[in-house]
């Protein structure tokens, strides 16, 4: 079973700073890994997909990796603003049913 | 195109009531899945369809029905409505569910069971 695990569960950085979201999932047989931003009471907002046999993603200021073989994704924020505020989830899909399995997210406060 | 929708955007049952949490889509996508959100435990599978007239059952099913008639809709049953329901629904779907695909989630339905 695909467990995913996203740490520190909640991040507070200063505005401007660089910074980068760990993600980490146990069954490396992927056929993909979205990132996905949540705003409070809202959906999910897909930012980027890495297919399995992509190493990164980028798309403005963010840039994603992926380690399949060792389990590991990185979500990366170049000079993070206060409109970036907002819980960031990692999905793994896997399986004949495209099942996305998600970690619990990391909620993310940039401070002005 | 209005993407995923769904509706109500919120609704109140009591226990034992029955509901129907409506989806749509206007992406011609083949495939679409219902989650639930749960403080403290993520985003987990209902049930999903990979075509009008197929359906499956995701990681929680009991206590949910799905059909699909056509490529658009994909409702959700509550049968019998429970508090342990009490929950956000999303909708997502994506072309054929491959994987190199981006799925698009809807706006989500907050259901509270008293």
């Amino acid at each position: 079973k695909q467990e995913v695990t996203q740490i520190p569960a909640a991040l507070s950085v200063p505005e401007g700073e660089n910074l980068v979201l760990n993600c980490s999932f146990t069954d490396s047989a992927i056929y993909n890994l979205q990132w996905f931003r949540q705003d409070p009471g809202k959906g999910l907002t897909s930012l980027l997909l890495i297919q399995s046999s992509q190493r990164e993603q980028t798309s403005g200021r963010l840039n994603a990796s992926l380690d399949k073989s060792s389990g590991r994704s990185t979500l990366y924020i170049a000079a993070s603003q206060p409109g970036d505020s907002a819980t960031y989830l990692c999905a793994p899909l896997t399986g004949a049913n495209s099942k996305l399995t998600f970690g619990k997210g990391i909620t993310l406060s940039v401070r002005p | 195109n209005a993407g995923v929708t769904q509706t109500p955007k919120f609704q109140v049952l009591k226990t034992g009531q029955s509901m129907t949490l409506q989806c749509a889509q206007d992406m011609n996508h083949e495939y679409m899945s219902w989650y639930r959100q749960d403080p403290g435990m993520g985003l987990r599978l209902i049930h999903y369809s990979v075509g009008a007239g197929i359906t499956d059952q995701g990681e929680v099913p009991n206590g949910y029905n799905v059909s699909r008639s056509t490529t658009e809709d994909f409702p959700l049953r509550l049968l019998s409505a429970a508090p342990s329901q009490t929950s956000v629904y999303f909708c997502a779907s994506s072309y054929t569910g491959g994987g190199q695909e981006t799925q698009y989630f809807g706006p989500g339905t907050r259901l509270l069971v008293l």
